[in-house]
């Protein structure tokens, strides 16, 4: 099946430092990723929407100068989280889907644990 | 505003016997029901789903049943296993667009 592949699966940083996650879809184009947040023990919040070749669509109380999305290929979308600090640690899921189908072609990355000290 | 409720937060189960979740919706433009397993440090992955069309669908031993009047839907999984230890989150999405809204995550554990 499709494949979604997401690195680093974890990364520790100081704070005020800055930080790319990378989204791979591995055997599909996908002009549209997703990005996640998850704090422990909750639910995945979307933060934003990245679409190939355009800027990415934020959801309401995200900071897009905080978490910089660059989607620049059908292959690649990049989550960079600008001068990090201890809040922002969290989990961070990427998902895509192959085409413009419903949610049933979507998968998800492995994730990526941010610890920010 | 959570569009999707999700209960219990917890469940405890015997090794054989039946987990039941259920979710509630509130937007009527929702037209898919994925539930995603996800276990520790990684992320979701797709379970069973179903389109409101349908009242019901079983893929082995987990069977989603749906009740549009109500808006509600709900996740069974028979003989529960250990292995089937896991979060689970129910979510819907509409017109056949990837975003996906989550429930609140179910906390699974079957105990032997």
């Amino acid at each position: 099946g499709a494949v979604v592949s997401q690195h680093p699966s974890w990364v520790i940083c100081k704070s005020g430092t800055s930080v790319k996650i990378e989204c791979r879809s591995l055997d599909f184009q996908a002009t549209t990723m997703f990005w996640y947040r998850q704090f422990p023990k909750q639910s995945l919040m979307l933060m934003a929407t990245s679409n190939e070749g355009s800027k990415a669509t934020y959801e309401q109380g995200v900071e897009k100068d905080k978490f910089l999305i660059n989607h620049a290929s059908l292959t690649l979308s990049t989550l960079t989280v600008t001068s990090a600090h201890p809040e922002d640690s969290s989990f961070y899921i990427c998902s895509a889907g192959p085409g413009t189908g419903g949610g049933e072609k979507l998968f998800f990355g492995s994730g990526t644990q941010l610890s920010v000290l | 505003q959570q569009q999707v409720k999700q209960s219990p937060q917890s469940l405890i189960v015997q090794k054989g016997g039946i987990s039941i979740i259920n979710c509630a919706y509130e937007n009527t433009a929702f037209d898919y029901f994925p539930w995603y397993q996800q276990f520790p440090g990684k992320g979701p992955a797709l379970l069973i789903a179903i389109r409101p069309d349908v009242s019901e669908k079983k893929e082995g031993r987990f069977t989603i049943s749906f009740n549009k009047s109500a808006k509600q839907f709900s996740l069974h999984i028979m003989d529960s296993q250990p292995g089937d230890s896991a979060t689970y989150f129910c979510a819907a999405s509409m017109g056949g667009y990837q975003k996906v809204t989550f429930g609140t995550g179910t906390k699974l554990q079957v105990i032997p």
